[in-house]
């Protein structure tokens, strides 16, 4: 068990609504990290986080945004949802000195 | 050409069988790689890091050839509890993770 939580685990929400999303993680990780999992998809990386307040963009970075001001909490907004943006979405963390992820239990969104 | 292809599955296979999972990488940079195995609307959990030498972990074991640029895991004596999306990830650079598709497995009775 790596330590990880994310809130909400289940999200219905309208287009255009704002929506985050939260990971938390008990371990002080210093990376952490937004996939998305998508049918026909392999896990897709939104953006990534190094330490607090130092955040990248990754493959899939459009239509979203990120914040990290504690070590253990890493939020996901969609500023204005879509329904393209229906999807799971994971948080991750790896280790020091390691490149083995972990991820937390997701979060199923569906933008109506 | 995707970065990183399986198998395209699904394998479905009998009790005690033995199972082979392909994966090929066209980055000759990567440097780290990996299984997962994901069951159904569950989150990835980490199998097996690959190592150039091959490793071994009870009845599975993951092979590496970096020449070729493919990764193999075979699950020997398959167990009903073996039933799941296996995924091969892929690590290039820094925090550039990229994840194969997966190849789903079925260990019938």
């Amino acid at each position: 068990d790596a330590g990880i939580t994310q809130s909400p685990r289940h999200k219905v929400t309208e287009t255009g609504t704002p929506v985050t999303l939260r990971c938390h993680q008990t371990e002080n990780h210093r990376y952490m990290y937004w996939y998305r999992q998508d049918p026909g998809h392999g896990l897709r990386l939104i953006h990534y986080s190094y330490g607090v307040k130092d955040t990248d963009k990754g493959e899939v970075s459009d239509g979203y945004s990120v914040s990290r001001s504690k070590t253990e909490d890493f939020l996901l907004t969609l500023e204005s949802a879509t329904s393209s943006q229906t999807s799971v979405y994971f948080c991750a963390i790896t280790p020091q000195d390691s490149y083995e992820q972990y991820f937390g239990p997701g979060t199923r969104l569906t933008v109506t | 050409r995707k970065e990183v292809e399986q198998d395209p599955g699904p394998f479905n296979v009998p009790e005690g069988a033995t199972v082979a999972f392909n994966c090929t990488y066209s980055n000759s940079a990567s440097q780290s790689f990996f299984w997962y195995r994901q069951d159904c609307r569950k989150e990835p959990k980490l199998l097996m890091s690959v190592y150039s030498s091959g490793n071994e972990d009870g009845r599975f074991t993951a092979q590496l050839n970096r020449a070729s640029q493919y990764i193999s895991l075979l699950i020997r004596d398959s167990k009903l509890s073996d039933s799941a999306t296996y995924l091969c990830v892929v690590n290039n650079y820094g925090q550039n993770f990229v994840f194969g598709p997966g190849t789903r497995l079925s260990v019938l009775p």
